[in-house]
């Protein structure tokens, strides 16, 4: 299983709607990336988790709020959005985060496309 | 600042030519370099990456080059086809401090008219 499976597929929420995005993946992967993407754009990182540990935050508001279960199960949950967040949202893994691997892959799930009204 | 440029941002060509794209990064002392495939409001799918002591990948009718020294990457399709359609991105795996990080160009469209 080489798959990254994200829900939902869509989600439309108000400005004081608390909502949350989820991530899974089966292959063992012991780094997990959120990744923002604005239309036209290149992927922007958001947060990094190794060994379900938050080791990178790229300056991210608070409004958005990571959480990792378990090894296989990452979360982004959402309060209080302003409409300028609405993005693909983008979940990723790898086998570990450091890039120590140089045959290092990212995996990338199908994303959640997120409208704030 | 450690940066990733593809050229052209857009390109349209006829079905069954090939084509190639192009990558080039500021700094050669880099872990690996991927190539992803795009369909609009979509994930992304990873193509080829080649390590960083590779010169080259490939898997089926696409072939992916890699010149540190002269930091640049090229993705070439062959006879391509309209569901080759999508957004190409090059992304960098920089080592030192934040390769935890893909450095993203920002693609190249590329459309193939039937």
């Amino acid at each position: 299983d080489t798959e990254v499976t994200q829900t939902p597929k869509h989600l439309v929420m108000g400005m004081t709607n608390k909502k949350s995005l989820k991530c899974e993946q089966h292959m063992g992967h012991r780094a997990m990336y959120w990744y923002k993407q604005k239309a036209k754009k290149p992927p922007e990182l958001m947060f990094v988790y190794s060994y379900e540990k938050l080791s990178i935050n790229e300056s991210v508001p608070s409004r958005f709020s990571p959480e990792c279960p378990n090894s296989s199960l990452l979360n982004l949950h959402l309060h209080a959005l302003q409409p300028e967040d609405s993005a693909l949202y983008l979940c990723a893994s790898s086998q570990q985060a450091t890039g120590g691997s140089t045959n290092e892959k990212l995996f990338f799930g199908s994303g959640t496309q997120l409208s704030v009204l | 600042k450690q940066e990733v440029t593809q050229i052209p941002a857009a390109l349209s060509v006829p079905e069954g030519e090939n084509l190639v794209l192009n990558c080039s990064f500021t700094d050669s002392a880099i872990y690996n370099l991927q190539w992803f495939r795009q369909d609009p409001g979509k994930g992304l799918t990873s193509l080829l990456l080649i390590q960083s002591s590779q010169r080259e990948q490939t898997s089926g009718r696409l072939n992916a080059s890699l010149d540190k020294s002269s930091g640049r990457s090229t993705l070439y399709i062959a006879a391509s086809q309209p569901g080759d359609s999508a957004t190409y991105l090059c992304a960098v795996r920089y080592s030192g401090a934040g390769s935890y990080q893909l450095t993203f160009g920002k693609g190249t469209k590329l459309s193939v008219i039937p």
